[in-house]
Parts: C-alpha cells; structure tokens; sequence
C-alpha cells in the first residue's frame, strides 16, 4: 500500500492556460474521488469515478473542467483556460468499497495539487 | 442537504492541556460523521468515524469525539496535546449518495510550549 500519488504537487500557471492532474488511487481501489480546496475553507467535492464510470460531476465543475480515469485506474483532472479563481488545492481520494455500507471503510487522500493561476 | 459548521476558526492550547474541537451538521438522516486532520503538505488523514451504535468513539493519535443526535454535534476531544497535534482540523459528514461527504471549514490548532 503506497497511499495515494499525485502528480505534480505544485503548479503555477497563467491566467487561460490548460493544466492536467494525475492521480494514481491506492492500486486494489475501485473508487476515485477528486475534490478541490480554496483557503480558508473544507475540501468541495468534484467528481466520482466507479471503476471507469464517472457517476457525478458537481456543478462546481464548468465545461472548462474534465476529469477521466481510462481503464479504472489513474485518472486526470484536466482545466481548460484556467482562471484566477481556479487556484486551489485539488485533492484526490480512492476507496475500496462504499463509504456508507462499512464501518471500516474509508476515503484515503492525496497529498494534492496546488494549483496558483497567476 | 447536509451541512457542516465547525464554530471556531483557530484554537490555541498549550502543550499537555485539553482540547475540543466543536462540530454541528445538518443531515436528512441518521448521518456517518468523521473528523480528519491535515498536517501542512499532506492529505487529510482520517482520526474517526461514527458509523452507528456507541455514540462515544475512539480514534487514532488519542483522539475521541461523541455523536450528541440531540445537539446535531460530534465534538473531538484529546485529553492531553502534544506539539505535533498541531494543525488544521475538518468534521465532515455524509456520505449522500453513499460517497459524497460534507466538510466544514476547519479549525486551525496552534500548541503552545
């Protein structure tokens, strides 16, 4: 068990550049979680993969957001035309069940991707 | 919906004295709870979780909290701190749809020596 990874840890950017995040869950988890957090506030959640499927996109993630994970493993956060209000922490989660059905069953997070739009 | 507020922003304690960390949600139902702690430049690390029953709960590092259905609360408490207890910590609940939870916004923990 080698935790979640993402990568990069750091990204700066300019204002209308695209920028794309990795995240590589804990290898036997079948659910991804990406969730993103500004300062001085808790993580917002973004998305939901099972497996492949993404199951539910937030309405906090525009058109310029993407977010994929080919054959249920990584997956990628992709911003398009990133803005200024973009900058924030992007945090990755993985699980290997349902978090409501288990006790025992938990979200591991990422160390994140901190995203500066300048 | 389901909501959290976490009352206080920032807490100083010093180093051996008691801490709580207060916590109220709002939730359709009967709610999971969970507290997890970010550490500067890490993940967030989960120290407990409500799930059912025992409404007193222990977690890792010392910490345990009580689910309180009647105040919508789930306070964590530490008896005695330690210098590395000292960062930012988030009450979250959920999970809707079996895997969306709510956070709060934080509480900041400073330990004096």
């Amino acid at each position: 068990d080698t935790g979640v990874s993402q990568d990069p840890r750091h990204k700066i950017t300019k204002r209308g550049q695209n920028v794309t995040f990795r995240c590589d869950p804990i290898s036997e988890h079948n659910r991804l979680y990406w969730y993103r957090q500004t300062l001085g506030q808790g993580p917002e959640f973004l998305t939901y993969f099972q497996n492949e499927a993404q199951l539910e996109k937030s309405r906090l993630l525009s058109d310029r957001f993407s977010a994929e994970r080919p054959k249920g493993s990584f997956s990628t956060l992709e911003i398009q035309r990133t803005e200024q209000g973009d900058s924030a922490m992007y945090l990755c989660a993985s699980s290997l069940g349902v978090v409501a059905a288990d006790a025992n069953e938990k979200l591991f997070f990422g160390s994140g991707t901190q995203l500066s739009v300048l | 919906a389901q909501s959290v507020t976490q009352p206080d922003i920032h807490i100083t304690v010093s180093e051996g004295a008691s801490l709580e960390l207060r916590c109220n949600y709002s939730y359709g139902a009967t709610p999971y709870l969970f507290w997890y702690v970010q550490s500067p430049g890490q993940g967030l690390q989960l120290l407990l979780k409500y799930f059912s029953g025992d409404t007193l709960v222990q977690g890792i590092k010392g910490f345990e909290a009580e689910f309180k259905r009647s105040q919508s609360s789930f306070n964590l408490r530490k008896p005695s701190v330690h210098w590395s207890d000292a960062a930012e910590y988030f009450c979250a609940v959920g999970p809707l749809n079996d895997y969306k939870l709510s956070f709060g916004a934080g509480t900041t923990v400073t330990v004096r020596a």
